[in-house]
């Protein structure tokens, strides 16, 4: 069966950092691509960042860019995304997903989502 | 903010058919990527709903179904049932913002 279970949340001051963390299990995590999408209290969802089975190719949507850091350790089927220079608008439900592989653009299994909030 | 459109809401009485639009433009579903769709119940995690604009993942009841055509795609659920009340989103992928997967602005369905 496959599972994404995501950890790390919690509350960070405007400014501050933060690293999720998902784990992978049920399946063989170095084969696919794996993404971060989040969604605000009340809102819709966001895709975050993208990352190659191997990380050779990682995007970023334009608002997080240069702020956070996706990435991955295979060897102990993990997903991160460290977070800084935070901001109020990053409150959100971070949920890691997977993307079947080529090319498919799309989220077959999600994890149960990591609650970020930013606030002073 | 999303770059495909959905309206907002749709309503319908238990058996109805409803449908949901999902529109796009030249960069995205009518550069020829593919729709994809996703049902979110309240409290929960999205989930995969149609893959591949009309595909059905294993145990996704066929009342769902998916479309395309040009620059937008539809979802519509038909024999509408209680438990389809939920927020559902498209998901596609945009050329014009690199490596940008995009999703609609999503839908509440409210079965009265």
């Amino acid at each position: 069966e496959v599972q994404l279970v995501e950890s790390g949340g919690g509350l960070v001051k405007p400014g501050g950092s933060l690293r999720l963390s998902c784990a992978a299990s049920g399946f063989t995590f170095s084969s696919y691509s794996m993404n971060w999408v989040r969604q605000a209290p009340g809102k819709g969802l966001e895709w975050v960042s993208s990352i190659s089975s191997s990380s050779s190719y990682i995007y970023y949507a334009d608002s997080v860019k240069g702020r956070f850091t996706i990435s991955r350790d295979n060897a102990k089927n993990s997903l991160y995304l460290q977070m800084n220079s935070l901001r109020a608008e990053d409150t959100a439900v971070y949920y890691c997903a997977r993307e079947p592989p080529g090319g498919s653009y799309y989220f077959d299994y999600w994890g149960q989502g990591t609650l970020v909030t930013v606030s002073s | 903010q999303s770059v495909l459109t959905q309206p907002p809401s749709v309503s319908g009485a238990p058996g109805q058919r409803v449908t949901i639009s999902c529109t796009g433009s030249s960069s995205n579903i009518g550069a020829g990527y593919d729709v994809h769709w996703y049902q979110q119940l309240p409290g929960t995690a999205p989930k995969l709903l149609i893959y591949g604009n009309s595909n059905r993942p294993s145990g996704v009841p066929d009342r769902f179904s998916g479309s395309k055509s040009g620059t937008s795609a539809s979802l519509a659920i038909t024999g509408l049932q209680a438990e389809d009340e939920a927020d559902y989103y498209c998901q596609s992928y945009d050329s014009s913002l690199s490596g940008s997967r995009v999703f609609g602005t999503g839908t509440k369905v409210t079965v009265l």
